[in-house]
């Protein structure tokens, strides 16, 4: 069975300092692993998706997170915060062919902090 | 403009009374899905439909139904709601074509069952 793993529901950072959003899967199968973020009252927006062509992957607004097959991560990356990136983050992931279910994790919130 | 749209936004009912939440999306997409989100938990797929008259339970079917009639429109129906489906529900789409496939998210519906 696939799982996500988010440490940290709630992570504080300065503006300017280093984002750093953790994700652990649990996947039997050659996972494909999404990051969304939710603005307050909106839905989900793609921010990144790793789909085993390239295992670091960059996406919108400067973040990037890499695929660490080794220590079955895939954290979210920023290097430098901004008051805009305050929202929450999910991490989720799917299976290859056969399968339409997604498995999303707890979510962290990320304060950013002037 | 190219977008899911989620209605009603807000929702308050009493136990037991039917209530049905439509979701439709003008991109053509095969696959739509719909999830609950609750504080802690994250996002919780409830059924997912890869096209017309095509449906499958997701990870918290209970209590829930849906139907795919139309390929744009993609119903959640509660039968007899109870307070525990007070929640934050989300509606996306995608295409089928593969799993890698970015998911777009609607505005979500806030439900309050007394």
């Amino acid at each position: 069975a696939q799982s996500v793993t988010q440490l940290g529901s709630h992570v504080s950072v300065s503006e300017g300092a280093l984002v750093l959003l953790r994700c652990n899967y649990s996947s039997s199968v050659p996972p494909y692993l999404f990051w969304y973020v939710q603005y307050p009252n909106q839905g989900l927006q793609l921010l990144l998706k790793y789909t085993s062509a390239a295992t670091l992957v960059k996406g919108i607004n400067g973040f990037e997170a890499e695929f660490k097959k080794s220590e079955t991560s895939f954290h979210l990356t920023k290097p430098s915060a901004h008051m805009s990136d305050a929202a929450e983050y999910f991490c989720a992931v799917t299976q290859g062919s056969g399968t339409y279910k997604y498995i999303f994790g707890t979510g962290t919130r990320l304060k950013v902090l002037a | 403009e190219a977008q899911v749209t989620q209605n009603p936004r807000y929702l308050i009912t009493v136990t037991g009374k039917k209530l049905t939440v439509t979701c439709s999306q003008n991109m053509n997409h095969e696959y739509m899905s719909w999830y609950r989100q609750d504080p802690g938990l994250g996002l919780r797929q409830i059924y997912y439909s890869m096209n017309v008259e095509v449906t499958d339970k997701g990870d918290v079917p209970e209590g829930y139904k849906v139907s795919r009639k139309e390929k744009r429109n993609f119903p959640l129906i509660l039968e007899s709601p109870s307070p525990n489906q007070t929640s934050l529900y989300f509606c996306a789409s995608r295409l089928t074509s593969g799993v890698w496939e970015t998911q777009y998210f609607g505005p979500g519906t806030r439900l309050l069952v007394l």
